[in-house]
């Protein structure tokens, strides 16, 4: 059972380099979400989509961008790394909004 | 004020100890609430959701006081795989769809 598969695990970045985090799922669910975790801190939304083709801005948006060109990809896009974009990232699924979300492994990034 | 609010602990116990967390929320038409756990350095599992009438499962139960707007959970007999960090989360309807806001965590540390 793959469930939720994030690459990569680990990354550092220098400032102003971009970089795509990949996120795939294998249950066929509709609703994609990516979150970003910071140290003593809870999960904040960057990003959702809740169907191939549709995606929508969450609580931090600012500097990343997503697609869902299918129903199992949904990557994320950082175009020009700042230093405050070092964090854990999570992608999630589920099969509807406020149904159980499933999260892959997380990607640490650092920005340095 | 935060959507989801949470006592980030740490809470330290014994082994054997009950051990309840609390959690508030802002948004009085937030519908649906859950429990995940999440493990130190891992991604985020739904522990149980959050109905109504409260729920129980094993060791574990939550509930929902939507008059004062808290949820809780209540852990017996508590074990030593039971440390982690647990996250109240509560559905927010954003426009015309639905996404989970987390709060903070708190932290639990069961001790021998």
């Amino acid at each position: 059972n793959a469930g939720v598969t994030q690459t990569p695990k680990f990354r550092i970045l220098k400032i102003g380099q971009s970089m795509t985090l990949q996120c795939t799922q294998d249950m066929n669910h509709n609703y994609m979400y990516w979150y970003r975790q910071d140290p003593g801190m809870g999960l904040k939304l960057i990003y959702y989509s809740v169907g191939a083709g549709i995606t929508d801005k969450g609580e931090v948006p600012n500097g990343y961008n997503v697609s869902r060109s299918t129903t199992e990809d949904f990557p994320l896009r950082l175009e020009l790394a700042a230093p405050s974009q070092t964090s854990v990232y999570f992608c999630a699924s589920s099969s509807q909004g406020g149904t159980e979300a499933f999260f892959g492994q997380g990607t640490r990034l650092t920005v340095v | 004020r935060k959507e989801v609010e949470q006592d980030p602990g740490p809470f330290n116990v014994p082994e054997g100890a009950t051990v309840a967390f609390n959690c508030t929320y802002s948004n009085s038409a937030s519908q649906s609430f859950f429990w995940y756990r999440q493990d130190c350095r891992k991604e985020p599992k739904l522990l149980m959701s959050v109905y109504s009438s409260g729920n129980e499962d094993g060791r574990f139960t939550a509930q929902l006081n939507r008059a004062s707007q808290y949820i809780s959970l209540l852990i017996r007999d508590s074990k030593l795989s039971d440390s982690a960090t647990y996250l109240c989360v509560g559905l927010n309807y954003g426009g015309s769809q639905g996404n989970l806001i987390f709060g903070k965590g708190t932290k639990l540390s069961v001790k021998p």
